[in-house]
């Protein structure tokens, strides 16, 4: 199976950077997304990794290292519309394609 | 506007009752996927769908029934749930099983009485 962890909650302030560390298991790893999630709302992409390295996009970067089974979302210039939950997601070569596991998710509260 | 909704957001239902969740796409995707989002545990992968062909059923139970009539369309079917049935349902679409990014409708949240 696959074990996906992050950080249950965090707290930030307005302007701020903060990051959301992932770490995983897998037996064949085939790409890590980040999802965020507004409470009530359908969780909407984020960003992709399949090779070492960071994704920059905008306020938000994604960083992978697959040798160490690690991830981080990197949240810059924080504004008071960033809290929701961060979720943390792996592909695995070994199964349907599409499949993906999530963790638990990391719900990030950012305050004025 | 993410291109996936679903019906109802809201179903309360006995656990004698028979009720069905849609979702429909409008992405022209060809695969759609249904999930299950409990409090406090990771997104749950139930069913996934590959041009109206089941691809993988995540050892779910029979009281949950999904129905593909075609590729925009997905619809679970439910009956006698359990309490513990209670949770948001997800419905995901994408370009093909191996798309990067998959889109999500706002789900249904189920109680179970």
């Amino acid at each position: 199976g696959q074990n996906i962890d992050q950080p249950t909650e965090m707290t930030a302030t307005e302007g701020a950077i903060v990051q959301i560390n992932c770490t995983y298991q897998t037996s064949g790893f085939n790409g890590l997304f980040w999802y965020q999630q507004h409470a009530g709302e359908a969780p909407t992409f984020l960003s992709y990794n399949v090779l070492d390295g960071l994704e920059e996009k905008g306020r938000f970067s994604s960083f992978l290292s697959r040798s160490k089974g690690y991830s981080y979302l990197l949240l810059k210039e924080l504004q008071m519309k960033d809290s929701a939950s961060y979720l943390c997601a792996v592909r695995d070569r070994g199964s349907t394609l599409g499949r993906l596991y999530f963790g638990r998710g990391t719900q990030l509260t950012v305050w004025p | 506007e993410t291109g996936v909704t679903q019906t109802p957001r809201h179903l309360v239902m006995g656990m004698t009752n028979k009720k069905s969740l849609k979702c429909e796409q409008h992405l022209g995707h060809n695969a759609m996927y249904w999930y299950k989002q409990s409090a406090k545990k990771p997104l749950e992968l139930m069913f996934v769908y590959n041009f109206k062909e089941q691809t993988e059923n995540n050892s779910v139970p029979s009281r949950f029934s999904p129905e593909c009539p075609n590729s925009s369309h997905l619809f679970l079917h439910l009956h006698t749930l359990q309490p513990e049935d209670s949770a948001l349902y997800l419905c995901a679409s994408s370009q093909g099983t191996s798309g990067i990014e998959q889109f999500f409708g706002p789900g249904t949240r189920l109680t179970v009485l």
